[in-house]
């Protein structure tokens, strides 16, 4: 079983850097890629759902691009506010295998003021 | 608030019993997804309804299973329950069933087996 990975594992910036992360998945029969936000104690809140090569997706300071041909994801945040802080999910969707969905392991980010 | 419900919000039981989860979607979504998130595990995507069928399939146990009713709102069973079935279950709805819609998650249930 190919497996969703996302690097790095945590980040630590200053309030105002931008950051970036990475999402890595089976470019075969690849149908969707995901994006969440997820805040402890809360439940994951859908940011993208991504589906053409070259795909490119924009909510206020955070965007994200897509290479579904060689299997990768990036989450770019501009200017990081301590409301930032999170963790990031990804989770690639496949159109065989059930159409099974599976999820990276997130990347946990901490904003400090 | 996504709109998306979950009852009950905690659930403690013992093992080899047998409950059930509710779920019920935000208003006008068709799709229902049922996660799985365990403190060694993540988040793993269980199974999904659409419109009352079986849409896809992921990491689901056999003795899991799952139903859509015609109101839209989808129950998980979960039997004969092992220690390692504690775990945060999400359940998450969205507009339409194969097309990549957004999903929108509900508070989850607390799942403790003693």
């Amino acid at each position: 079983i190919l497996n969703v990975e996302q690097s790095p594992q945590s980040l630590h910036v200053q309030e105002g850097d931008s950051t970036n992360f990475t999402c890595s998945f089976p470019s075969s029969n690849f149908y969707a890629l995901h994006w969440y936000r997820w805040e402890t104690a809360k439940s994951p809140e859908a940011l993208f759902v991504m589906t053409l090569n070259g795909d490119e997706k924009k909510k206020g300071r955070i965007s994200a691009t897509l290479n579904t041909k060689e299997g990768y994801s990036y989450l770019y945040i501009k200017g990081s506010q301590p409301e930032d802080s999170a963790t990031y999910l990804c989770a690639s969707r496949t159109l065989y295998n059930n159409n099974d969905m599976r999820f990276g392991a997130g990347t946990r980010l901490t904003v400090k003021p | 608030d996504s709109g998306v419900t979950q009852t009950p919000k905690h659930l403690i039981t013992a093992t080899g019993q047998r409950v059930t989860l509710r779920c019920s979607p935000r208003s006008g979504d068709l799709s229902v997804y049922w996660y799985q998130q365990s403190l060694d595990q993540g988040l793993q995507f269980l199974i999904q309804y659409y419109n009352g069928e079986e849409r896809a399939k992921g990491n689901i146990l056999e003795r899991f299973s799952a139903q859509q009713f015609p109101d839209l709102h989808s129950e998980l069973n979960l039997s004969s329950l092992e220690l390692g079935d504690s775990a945060l279950y999400f359940c998450a709805s969205s507009v339409g069933g194969t097309e990549p819609y957004e999903q929108y998650f509900g508070p989850g249930t607390r799942l403790t087996v003693t």
